[in-house]
């Protein structure tokens, strides 16, 4: 089993749409979480931050259930702009090491 | 801008030669980690330096091996260069979070783009 385990995607939405990303992680020890995005060809970037009370950043909402083992992604209202692969990242330490990566989840917004 | 550069950009190699990838990390960050990301896959983590020592170690062989200077700068190195080596490499800094700090955030230079024919 993967560490990290994410949608196989692509998702192809339409302008204004909701999409859901879903992430599972293995090791119940992990302690961060995020999400970043990859954009064709670029470097990933932090999209935001998980917590444990799931967190809003304007369209993006996260949620993590650790009993579950489970992140979600939720992007409102889709923009062109979002077409991108959505990276889950555990962090299984508060000290830097061994970020682990899915595989990713592209997203295509369509017009 | 993450303010965390790579270079060079773009390489071409053959099999069996060696190469060095470098890294600057953001002003402040004094942690360097290193990811391999193949086509069509997420990145894959290979080591971290702290304060010029490694400090973590992904599953890859000791062909790869890394430096890390005390300007924090950073170097992979990947000896007898092998196909499956092509992929982008990512450098990503961070500052080592001291005591109550609960997230350590990484931030991703734009990577070397290593083809191995």
């Amino acid at each position: 089993r993967k560490e990290v385990e994410q949608d196989p995607g692509p998702f192809n939405v339409p302008e204004g749409a909701t999409v859901a990303f879903n992430c599972t992680y293995s090791n119940s020890a992990s302690q961060s979480f995020f999400w970043y995005r990859q954009d064709c060809r670029k470097e990933p970037k932090l999209l935001m931050s998980v917590y444990s009370s799931g967190n809003e950043d304007g369209r993006f909402t996260a949620q993590l259930n650790r009993a579950s083992q489970y992140i979600s992604l939720l992007i409102r209202d889709s923009k062109l702009s979002d077409s991108a692969t959505y990276l889950c990242v555990v962090n299984e330490d508060n000290y830097g090491q061994n970020f682990v990566f899915g595989p990713g989840t592209r997203l295509s917004v369509l017009p | 801008e993450t303010g965390v550069t790579q270079s060079p950009t773009h390489l071409i190699k053959t099999r069996g030669q060696q190469v060095t990838l470098r890294c600057s990390s953001q002003s402040g960050h004094n942690t360097v980690s290193w990811y391999q990301q193949a086509l069509g896959q997420g990145p894959q983590f290979i080591f971290q330096y702290y304060r010029e020592e490694e400090n973590g170690r992904g599953n890859f062989p000791p062909r790869f091996s890394g430096l890390q200077f005390p300007n924090y700068s950073s170097e992979l190195n990947v000896n007898a260069l092998e196909l499956d080596d092509s992929a982008l490499y990512l450098c990503a800094s961070s500052p080592r979070p001291t005591s109550g700090v609960t997230k350590n955030i990484q931030y991703f230079g734009a990577g070397t783009r290593l083809s191995v024919l």
